[in-house]
Protein backbone atom coordinates (compact mmCIF):
# COMPACT_ATOMS: atom_id res chain seq x y z
CA UNK A 1 0.00 0.00 0.00
CA UNK A 2 2.66 2.09 -0.89
CA UNK A 3 3.37 3.29 2.81
CA UNK A 4 0.38 4.41 3.81
CA UNK A 5 -1.54 3.50 6.11
CA UNK A 6 -5.20 4.50 7.23
CA UNK A 7 -7.30 5.01 11.08
CA UNK A 8 -9.58 4.30 11.63
CA UNK A 9 -10.47 1.06 9.19
CA UNK A 10 -13.85 0.74 10.60
CA UNK A 11 -15.75 2.79 11.98
CA UNK A 12 -19.64 3.11 13.17
CA UNK A 13 -21.07 6.52 14.21
CA UNK A 14 -24.45 8.38 14.52
CA UNK A 15 -25.90 10.95 12.37
CA UNK A 16 -24.81 14.17 13.80
CA UNK A 17 -21.54 13.55 15.27
CA UNK A 18 -17.87 14.88 14.12
CA UNK A 19 -15.88 11.93 12.16
CA UNK A 20 -11.99 12.05 11.85
CA UNK A 21 -10.39 9.95 9.24
CA UNK A 22 -7.02 9.91 9.28
CA UNK A 23 -3.94 9.08 6.66
CA UNK A 24 -0.74 8.63 7.27
CA UNK A 25 2.40 8.12 4.78
CA UNK A 26 6.28 7.56 5.77
CA UNK A 27 7.56 8.62 2.55
CA UNK A 28 7.47 12.62 2.65
CA UNK A 29 5.08 12.40 -0.77
CA UNK A 30 3.72 16.11 -1.85
CA UNK A 31 0.56 15.17 -2.81
CA UNK A 32 -2.02 13.15 -0.73
CA UNK A 33 -6.00 12.69 -1.84
CA UNK A 34 -9.11 11.37 -0.41
CA UNK A 35 -11.70 9.74 -2.34
CA UNK A 36 -14.96 7.83 -1.63
CA UNK A 37 -15.90 4.81 -2.93
CA UNK A 38 -19.76 3.87 -3.71
CA UNK A 39 -21.41 1.00 -5.35
CA UNK A 40 -22.43 2.52 -8.62
CA UNK A 41 -20.31 5.37 -8.72
CA UNK A 42 -16.44 4.23 -8.54
CA UNK A 43 -14.51 6.40 -6.68
CA UNK A 44 -15.02 9.90 -6.80
CA UNK A 45 -12.43 12.47 -5.58
CA UNK A 46 -13.60 14.80 -1.87
CA UNK A 47 -10.28 17.13 -1.61
CA UNK A 48 -6.94 16.63 -2.46
CA UNK A 49 -3.70 18.53 -1.12
CA UNK A 50 -0.11 19.45 -2.99
CA UNK A 51 1.43 20.73 0.64
CA UNK A 52 1.66 21.49 4.09
CA UNK A 53 -1.49 24.05 4.80
CA UNK A 54 -2.66 23.17 0.85
CA UNK A 55 -5.26 22.10 -0.12
CA UNK A 56 -8.03 22.20 -3.18
CA UNK A 57 -11.83 20.19 -3.61
CA UNK A 58 -12.91 17.32 -5.79
CA UNK A 59 -15.77 16.92 -7.04
CA UNK A 60 -18.12 15.22 -3.67
CA UNK A 61 -16.38 18.42 -0.95
CA UNK A 62 -19.81 18.94 0.28
CA UNK A 63 -20.07 18.29 4.13
CA UNK A 64 -16.58 17.16 3.97
CA UNK A 65 -13.54 19.39 5.47
CA UNK A 66 -9.48 18.77 5.01
CA UNK A 67 -6.52 19.35 6.68
CA UNK A 68 -2.68 18.75 6.35
CA UNK A 69 -0.66 20.32 9.08
CA UNK A 70 2.56 18.11 8.44
CA UNK A 71 3.54 16.59 5.11
CA UNK A 72 2.65 12.71 6.78
CA UNK A 73 -1.02 13.34 7.97
CA UNK A 74 -4.16 14.21 5.74
CA UNK A 75 -7.12 14.34 7.97
CA UNK A 76 -10.42 14.03 6.10
CA UNK A 77 -13.48 15.67 8.71
CA UNK A 78 -16.87 14.71 8.22
CA UNK A 79 -18.09 18.06 10.70
CA UNK A 80 -21.76 16.45 11.07
CA UNK A 81 -21.72 12.90 9.77
CA UNK A 82 -25.19 12.07 7.47
CA UNK A 83 -26.12 8.39 5.96
CA UNK A 84 -25.65 9.75 2.86
CA UNK A 85 -21.80 9.87 3.81
CA UNK A 86 -21.56 5.55 4.59
CA UNK A 87 -18.99 4.70 2.52
CA UNK A 88 -15.67 3.37 2.06
CA UNK A 89 -13.03 6.01 2.57
CA UNK A 90 -9.64 5.88 0.51
CA UNK A 91 -6.51 7.93 0.92
CA UNK A 92 -4.38 8.06 -2.22
CA UNK A 93 -0.57 9.48 -2.56
CA UNK A 94 1.18 10.13 -5.96
CA UNK A 95 5.14 9.69 -6.07
CA UNK A 96 6.79 13.38 -6.84
CA UNK A 97 5.74 15.04 -10.44
CA UNK A 98 4.16 10.99 -11.08
CA UNK A 99 0.81 11.33 -12.03
CA UNK A 100 0.65 7.46 -11.07
CA UNK A 101 -1.55 6.93 -7.07
CA UNK A 102 -1.43 4.36 -4.94
CA UNK A 103 -4.16 3.96 -2.44
CA UNK A 104 -4.31 3.04 1.10
CA UNK A 105 -6.06 0.13 2.88
CA UNK A 106 -9.72 2.25 3.20
CA UNK A 107 -11.56 3.17 5.97
CA UNK A 108 -15.19 1.51 5.90
CA UNK A 109 -17.15 4.44 7.80
CA UNK A 110 -20.99 3.43 8.72
CA UNK A 111 -23.29 6.52 9.74
CA UNK A 112 -26.84 5.34 11.54
CA UNK B 1 -18.36 18.23 -17.05
CA UNK B 2 -15.60 15.58 -17.45
CA UNK B 3 -16.39 11.86 -17.09
CA UNK B 4 -14.99 8.07 -18.31
CA UNK B 5 -17.25 5.61 -18.94
CA UNK B 6 -16.40 2.23 -18.58
CA UNK B 7 -18.15 -1.07 -19.93
CA UNK B 8 -19.13 -3.79 -19.34
CA UNK B 9 -19.78 -3.17 -15.39
CA UNK B 10 -19.76 -7.13 -15.42
CA UNK B 11 -17.91 -9.53 -17.32
CA UNK B 12 -17.49 -13.62 -16.87
CA UNK B 13 -15.01 -15.50 -18.75
CA UNK B 14 -13.88 -18.60 -18.65
CA UNK B 15 -10.43 -19.81 -17.26
CA UNK B 16 -7.86 -19.25 -20.14
CA UNK B 17 -9.95 -16.71 -22.09
CA UNK B 18 -9.34 -13.19 -22.95
CA UNK B 19 -11.37 -10.43 -21.29
CA UNK B 20 -11.58 -6.75 -22.85
CA UNK B 21 -12.61 -4.20 -20.84
CA UNK B 22 -13.25 -0.49 -22.59
CA UNK B 23 -13.40 3.10 -22.05
CA UNK B 24 -14.19 6.41 -22.89
CA UNK B 25 -13.48 9.71 -21.96
CA UNK B 26 -14.59 13.41 -22.29
CA UNK B 27 -11.81 15.41 -21.47
CA UNK B 28 -9.57 16.29 -24.56
CA UNK B 29 -6.13 17.39 -22.69
CA UNK B 30 -6.32 14.13 -20.41
CA UNK B 31 -2.85 12.92 -21.57
CA UNK B 32 -2.75 9.27 -18.65
CA UNK B 33 -4.92 6.44 -18.32
CA UNK B 34 -4.12 4.26 -15.67
CA UNK B 35 -5.92 1.06 -14.88
CA UNK B 36 -6.32 -0.31 -11.37
CA UNK B 37 -7.77 -3.97 -9.71
CA UNK B 38 -9.34 -4.01 -6.87
CA UNK B 39 -9.71 -7.19 -4.67
CA UNK B 40 -12.72 -7.43 -2.08
CA UNK B 41 -11.61 -5.55 0.90
CA UNK B 42 -8.58 -4.04 -0.40
CA UNK B 43 -7.58 -0.78 -1.67
CA UNK B 44 -7.40 -0.16 -5.73
CA UNK B 45 -4.08 -1.65 -7.23
CA UNK B 46 -2.24 -0.27 -10.54
CA UNK B 47 -1.90 -3.00 -12.76
CA UNK B 48 -0.81 -1.01 -16.36
CA UNK B 49 -1.18 2.80 -17.43
CA UNK B 50 -0.56 4.60 -20.81
CA UNK B 51 0.52 7.89 -22.15
CA UNK B 52 -1.03 9.80 -24.54
CA UNK B 53 1.86 9.61 -26.37
CA UNK B 54 2.01 6.19 -26.95
CA UNK B 55 -0.72 3.87 -28.77
CA UNK B 56 -0.57 0.48 -26.80
CA UNK B 57 1.30 -0.98 -24.43
CA UNK B 58 1.93 -4.67 -22.95
CA UNK B 59 2.44 -5.97 -19.90
CA UNK B 60 3.37 -9.97 -19.92
CA UNK B 61 -0.99 -10.85 -19.90
CA UNK B 62 -2.26 -7.31 -19.96
CA UNK B 63 -2.16 -4.62 -22.64
CA UNK B 64 -3.50 -0.95 -22.97
CA UNK B 65 -4.82 0.49 -26.16
CA UNK B 66 -5.51 4.05 -26.39
CA UNK B 67 -7.20 5.53 -29.67
CA UNK B 68 -6.80 9.99 -28.77
CA UNK B 69 -8.94 10.35 -31.62
CA UNK B 70 -11.66 8.58 -30.78
CA UNK B 71 -11.27 9.30 -27.15
CA UNK B 72 -11.21 5.54 -25.93
CA UNK B 73 -8.69 3.10 -24.23
CA UNK B 74 -9.17 -0.52 -23.69
CA UNK B 75 -7.62 -3.50 -21.31
CA UNK B 76 -6.86 -6.39 -22.68
CA UNK B 77 -6.01 -9.94 -20.55
CA UNK B 78 -4.96 -12.60 -21.92
CA UNK B 79 -5.11 -16.20 -21.22
CA UNK B 80 -7.27 -15.20 -17.87
CA UNK B 81 -6.29 -17.18 -14.61
CA UNK B 82 -9.20 -17.46 -11.49
CA UNK B 83 -7.17 -14.79 -9.74
CA UNK B 84 -7.90 -12.35 -12.24
CA UNK B 85 -11.15 -12.28 -10.51
CA UNK B 86 -11.36 -8.88 -9.51
CA UNK B 87 -13.08 -5.41 -10.00
CA UNK B 88 -10.91 -3.33 -12.36
CA UNK B 89 -11.47 0.42 -12.46
CA UNK B 90 -9.93 2.48 -15.54
CA UNK B 91 -8.93 6.77 -14.92
CA UNK B 92 -8.49 9.60 -17.17
CA UNK B 93 -6.19 12.41 -15.52
CA UNK B 94 -8.19 15.52 -15.27
CA UNK B 95 -6.67 18.35 -17.94
CA UNK B 96 -4.58 20.88 -15.81
CA UNK B 97 -5.12 19.20 -12.27
CA UNK B 98 -1.87 17.46 -11.20
CA UNK B 99 -2.31 14.16 -10.28
CA UNK B 100 -6.46 14.12 -10.02
CA UNK B 101 -7.86 11.01 -11.93
CA UNK B 102 -11.49 10.88 -12.99
CA UNK B 103 -12.55 7.21 -12.94
CA UNK B 104 -14.71 4.53 -14.58
CA UNK B 105 -17.40 2.98 -12.19
CA UNK B 106 -15.49 -0.46 -12.71
CA UNK B 107 -15.79 -3.67 -14.35
CA UNK B 108 -16.05 -7.18 -12.12
CA UNK B 109 -14.41 -9.43 -13.64
CA UNK B 110 -15.05 -12.84 -12.79
CA UNK B 111 -12.92 -16.02 -14.77
CA UNK B 112 -14.60 -19.23 -14.06
CA UNK B 113 -11.93 -22.41 -13.78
Amino acid sequence: DAGITQSPRHKVTETGTPVTLRCHQTENHRYMYWYRQDPGHGLRLIHYSYGVKDTDKGEVSDGYSVSRSKTEDFLLTLESATSSQTSVYFCAITHGQSETQYFGPGTRLLVL
Amino acid sequence: GENVEQHPSTLSVQEGDSAVIKCTYSDSASNYFPWYKQELGKGPQLIIDIRSNVGEKKDQRIAVTLNKTAKHFSLHITETQPEDSAVYFCAASRGGSQGNLIFGKGTKLSVKP
